[in-house]
């Protein structure tokens, strides 16, 4: 399997554009993850989902923050606009649970977001 | 609510030194506990996981076992090698609402 799959591997932008990241998760896996890192607030959930549907959104930090996932092997993160605080490594993880019980996350490379 | 504390980093061993790296959780109900292990640049990485009280978890050398009475999911090592350094994440599931959560987070420097 190829693992989950983000692009861009890097994205450097100026505040006020839009930014669009993008995730394949594993075929098959029923969850879906976004979280943001940085130095100083560590690993963030942002958001995720089960089967498509979004489940919990609670870790948005605000309304310039969107995701969707139109099918089961696709999903994107949007920012707009944006500002130099979001300026973070974005990670897109999946999990296979449902009838599987395995509950483990397995997560993609990383998008590294520069916004100046 | 569920949590996890991790040992502050950063580590600095010398190579074939013993490490442990310490976590406990706080969970309400029987969570599944994993180390994950980040290299400069890349995404988290499984290191090991154990699902139940008394598992013990292993792989490439690293061990960690899950105790209950503790509530703790230490992680050790016998000898390290310079390329284990990188950071290492202890975490839980909560396995009914299927979301994990994670230490702080331990940076672990070998020196040869």
């Amino acid at each position: 399997d190829a693992g989950v799959i983000q692009s861009p591997r890097h994205e450097v932008t100026e505040m006020g554009q839009e930014v669009t990241l993008r995730c394949k998760p594993i075929s098959g896996h029923d969850y879906l993850f976004w979280y943001r890192q940085t130095m100083m607030r560590g690993l963030e959930l942002l958001i995720y989902f089960n089967n498509n549907v979004p489940i919990d959104d609670s870790g948005m930090p605000e309304d310039r923050f969107s995701a969707k996932m139109p099918n089961a092997s696709f999903s994107t993160l949007k920012i707009q606009p944006s500002e130099p605080r979001d300026s973070a490594v974005y990670f897109c993880a999946s999990s296979p649970t449902g009838t599987s019980g395995d509950d483990t996350q397995y997560f993609g490379p990383g998008t590294r977001l520069t916004v100046l | 609510g569920d949590s996890v504390t991790q040992m502050e980093g950063p580590v600095t061993l010398s190579e074939e030194a013993f490490l442990t790296i310490n976590c406990t959780y706080t969970a309400t109900g029987y969570p599944s506990l994993f180390w994950y292990v980040q290299y400069p640049g890349e995404g988290l990485q499984l290191l090991l996981k154990a699902t139940k009280a008394d598992d013990k978890g292993s792989n490439k050398g690293f061990e960690a076992t899950y105790r209950k009475e503790t509530t703790s999911f230490h992680l050790e090592k016998g000898s390290v090698q310079v390329s284990d350094s990188a950071v290492y994440f202890c975490a839980l599931s909560d396995k009914g609402l299927n979301k994990f959560y994670f230490g702080s987070g331990t940076k672990l420097n070998v020196k040869p």
